[in-house]
């Protein structure tokens, strides 16, 4: 298995243009989340879902659009990006099961909007 | 609102147990407490969660207190690579639609 997997792992933006981050999970878990965390601070929920076809927002979604059309995959697109969108953004997925309570997260994508 | 209060920073000796205590006064009946670390930059990973019993694996132990409003972390045997970020996160609801992390704790283990 290789569990969660996002791309890419580093990206350089320039103001206004809009990009894709990827992520794929091969555990079919149901649950999946779109974190961002910004230098010396902790995460923040921007999107997630409870499986394919149902998205909903998290604290900070705003600039941000997800889709769900698989179980496996929960690409996050941004739009027009600015420099406030220079984060880490953190992948992470669940099976649902809420006893297990343990989120699986990505490596991380380090996005540089410039 | 946070619902969880935990101490920004804890220094520990390498060898030694490192307790670190969050305050969860608000939590509902129905509610688990689950505490994740961030080792550096890499994405943060499970260590334990409970419902109202103490609960140990091979990580870490979780107390949990009779009236639930507060747990403690325990690392029996803290090592300097249990240098990281600790969260204790009480989930938002039992349905498990999503875990709102705060700002943590920085435990950082020194020889």
């Amino acid at each position: 298995n290789a569990g969660v997997t996002q791309t890419p792992k580093f990206r350089i933006l320039k103001i206004g243009q809009s990009m894709t981050l990827q992520c794929a999970q091969d555990m079919n878990h149901n649950y999946m989340y779109w974190y961002r965390q910004d230098p010396g601070m902790g995460l923040k929920l921007i999107y997630y879902s409870v499986g394919a076809g149902i998205t909903d927002k998290g604290e900070v979604p705003n600039g941000y659009n997800v889709s769900r059309s698989t179980t496996e995959d929960f690409p996050l697109r941004l739009e027009l990006a600015a420099p406030s969108q220079t984060s880490v953004y953190f992948c992470a997925s669940r099976s649902g099961q809420v006893q297990t309570g343990e989120l699986f997260f990505g490596e991380g994508s380090r996005l540089t909007v410039l | 609102d946070a619902k969880t209060t935990q101490p920004p920073s804890m220094d520990c000796a390498e060898g030694r147990a490192a307790n670190l205590p969050c305050n969860h006064s608000t939590i509902s009946g129905n509610e688990y407490v689950y505490w994740y670390r961030q080792i550096h930059s890499q994405g943060p990973q499970y260590i334990i969660h409970g419902l109202k019993n103490n609960e140990t694996n091979e990580m870490a132990s979780l107390i949990i207190t009779e009236d639930r409003k507060s747990s403690t972390l325990i690392l029996p045997h803290a090592t300097l690579r249990d240098t990281a970020v600790y969260y204790c996160i009480v989930n938002p609801n039992q349905a498990g639609t999503a875990l709102i992390f705060g700002k943590g704790t920085t435990l950082s283990v020194s020889s």
